[in-house]
């Protein structure tokens, strides 16, 4: 079935650092992929999304690209700031019945 | 503008005692509904899904149960729950044929 794989936590880095939080997917047909952040006591939110292959979603500064020939939707960032400070969630919507399928998640502190 | 809410926020059960968490969705008509449960440090977990009114998907056998007696009401119950039914969860909705997921605030459980 479909599938999605990040990198485990916590990441920790120091503020201006550069981030790269991993995810790979199995799907079959052309999944939409996901971003989502969940900041501390929080439910999640949207963070950016690509609907195709080599698309770039990007929003606050985040980018990730929809590579179909590794299966990847990597998420990066330049310069993390402390209030980057969260839990990113990658997914990918099931084409049957529009479901969205959860990676584990992947905590990400920034310290200043 | 869409919205959605769900309560209670906090809830401390003793184990064996029934729940029942509601949400609703405003704004919007015919949503697909959905319910998440985040175990502490562990990813999201889709429990049940809906497509419309009185359809509910159950995605893993569990001591829990989904109804959605309306349009935007989505309710979760348990008749007996458990120390393993702590959690948080988490409602969410989806317009048709998008893939944005919204999310509410989220219901923290705690069971004793």
């Amino acid at each position: 079935g479909n599938s999605v794989t990040q990198m485990e936590g916590p990441v920790t880095l120091s503020e201006e650092a550069f981030l790269t939080i991993n995810c790979t997917y199995t799907a079959t047909g052309y999944p939409s992929l996901f971003w989502y952040v969940q900041y501390p006591g929080e439910g999640l939110q949207l963070l950016l999304k690509a609907t195709k292959a080599d698309d770039k979603g990007s929003n606050k500064g985040f980018e990730a690209t929809y590579r179909k020939e590794t299966t990847s939707f990597h998420l990066e960032k330049g310069s993390v700031q402390v209030s980057d400070s969260a839990v990113y969630f990658c997914a990918l919507k099931d084409n049957q019945g529009g479901k969205l399928i959860f990676g584990q998640g992947t905590e990400l502190s920034v310290k200043p | 503008s869409q919205t959605i809410h769900q309560w209670p926020a906090t809830l401390v059960q003793p184990v064996g005692s029934p729940l029942s968490l509601e949400c609703t969705v405003e704004g919007t008509s015919n949503p697909n509904l959905y319910w998440y449960r985040q175990a502490a440090g562990r990813g999201l977990q889709l429990l049940f899904y809906s497509v419309g009114i009185g359809q509910i998907s159950s995605e893993v056998p569990q001591n829990l149960s989904a109804s959605r007696p309306q349009d935007r009401q989505f309710i979760l119950s348990s008749k007996k729950l458990l120390l393993s039914d702590s959690g948080f969860y988490l409602c969410a909705w989806t317009g048709q044929g998008t893939g944005e997921l919204f999310f509410g605030e989220g219901s923290r459980l705690t069971v004793l």
